[in-house]
């Protein structure tokens, strides 16, 4: 069965920094993608970045990147230089099958990240 | 502007009635989703759809049901058998089969609150 896990409930971070938002995850199919969504006190999932189970390279967005550890089955999202404005919930999912399949994907429970100014 | 909109933004119901979400997207995907979130929680898979004229159910459709008679359009039913129907509601779409990784993109929620 799928699983994914979120170990920090809630995280305070000084603007401008970086910071690290765990994701663990387990599956047993060798085709999977990684998905790590932002979700503002407004409600609105907000699609970050996709890492996909055979890319060979960690995926990049900006001041995202996704740090892919495929034995460890880790897929921490690290926000370069933090904004006031980053402040949110964030959410580790994951999709069984590989790219364009249709299959339904699992949320972790989130992480709420607080940004200080 | 493409993308999906949900309406309405809050929604109030007695108990026993039957209420309808509504959900339409220009994205042109194939599939659609609706989740559900409590408080603090992460999402829940109450039903998709991969195609018009098709559905399944996800890990919470009792008291739901759903219809895809368009491209466009997934509307959601919360009946009166779903017992905690108070809760946030999300929908999503894809591209589907089309390639790429099948990303999921929300609409901006409908929060539900029964009296």
């Amino acid at each position: 069965a799928q699983k994914i896990t979120q170990t920090q409930p809630g995280m305070f971070v000084q603007e401008k920094e970086a910071v690290t938002l765990d994701c663990t995850y387990d599956t047993s199919d060798p085709s999977y993608g990684l998905f790590w969504y932002k979700q503002p006190s407004s409600g609105e999932m907000i699609f970050l970045i996709y890492q996909g189970s055979y890319d060979q390279q960690n995926a990049t967005e900006g001041r995202y990147s996704l740090n892919f550890q495929k034995a460890r089955k880790s897929a921490n999202l690290v926000i370069s230089a933090s904004q006031l404005g980053d402040s949110a919930m964030y959410f580790c999912a994951m999709r069984e099958g590989g790219h364009s399949s249709a299959s339904k994907i699992i949320f972790g429970s989130g992480t709420r990240l607080s940004i200080r100014p | 502007d493409g993308g999906i909109t949900q309406s309405p933004k809050y929604l109030f119901r007695k108990e026993g009635q039957n209420v309808t979400l509504s959900c339409e997207q220009n994205l042109n995907h194939d599939a659609m989703y609706w989740y559900r979130q409590d408080p603090g929680q992460g999402l829940r898979l109450i039903y998709y759809s991969q195609i018009v004229n098709d559905f399944q159910k996800g890990d919470i459709a009792e008291g739901y049901s759903v219809s895809r008679e368009k491209k466009e359009s997934f509307p959601l039913t919360v009946t009166s058998a779903q017992k905690n129907p108070t809760a946030f509601y999300l929908c999503a779409s894809s591209p589907g089969l089309a390639g790429g990784p099948n990303t999921q993109y929300f609409g901006p929620g409908t929060r539900l609150t029964v009296l």
